[in-house]
């Protein structure tokens, strides 16, 4: 059975840093590309970042860019997610996801975990 | 950045009837990468649709997806009560990757 456990949220102060972990289990997590995505409470879901299967290429929303850093450890099954110089517009639950990944293609989200939330207040 | 628009925002059924979805892209989606995605309240999403028209694996034959270039609908044939929730269309051709802003289905 396919899973992605996060952990790491909470509340921090504006100006503080959060490393989000995402744990996989149940498939080959170095086969996969994989991807963070945010949901402002009662809004709709916000592309964070993205890092292909060998951990060299990453991609980032503007939003973001500069202050997050993802990174995974594919020995422990680990994606992670380093953020810094946290906003109070950075409040949302954080989904860690898998893509359905091909040799050719980066495919859609096709597993979400089931969320982090992550409180950026004074 | 290829912005999605998603109508409406808020529809209204009762069990049984059709519902019709729009994804609306600001420029051509390569390929047709799009997703459709369903999330309950509560709960992670969940892929129903991908390459616009193909169905996830486990996802019943009264959801369906059609369309290319920048016009997207899903479709569900017949609405059964654990279909209630909010739909949003993603595409994945191009960094940034989009979502549209959700359609809320709801019980009428």
């Amino acid at each position: 059975e396919v899973q992605l456990l996060e952990s790491g949220g909470g509340l921090v102060q504006p100006g503080g840093s959060l490393r989000l972990s995402c744990a996989a289990s149940g498939f080959t997590f170095s086969n996969y590309v994989v991807t963070w995505v945010r949901q402002a409470p009662g809004k709709g879901l916000e592309w964070v970042s993205n890092i292909n299967q060998s951990g060299d290429r990453t991609h980032y929303a503007d939003s973001v860019k500069g202050r997050f850093t993802i990174s995974r450890d594919n020995s422990m099954n680990t994606l992670y997610l380093q953020m810094n110089s946290l906003r109070a517009e950075d409040t949302a639950v954080y989904y860690c996801a898998r893509r359905q990944t091909t040799v050719n293609t980066w495919g859609p989200v096709d597993f979400w975990g089931q969320g982090t939330l992550v409180t950026v207040s004074p | 950045e290829i912005v999605l628009t998603q109508s409406p925002g808020t529809l209204s059924l009762s069990p049984g009837e059709r519902a019709t979805l729009s994804c609306r892209a600001s420029q051509s989606v390569s390929s047709n990468y799009l997703a459709w995605h369903q999330q309950k309240p509560g709960q992670a999403p969940r892929l129903l649709i991908y390459g616009a028209s193909n169905r996830a694996t486990g996802i019943p034959d009264r959801f369906s997806g059609s369309g290319s270039g920048t016009d997207f609908t899903l479709t569900i044939s017949r609405l059964e009560p654990e279909d209630f929730g909010v739909y949003y269309c993603q595409q994945y051709a191009s960094f940034p990757l989009t979502f549209g802003g959700g359609t809320k289905v709801e019980i009428k």
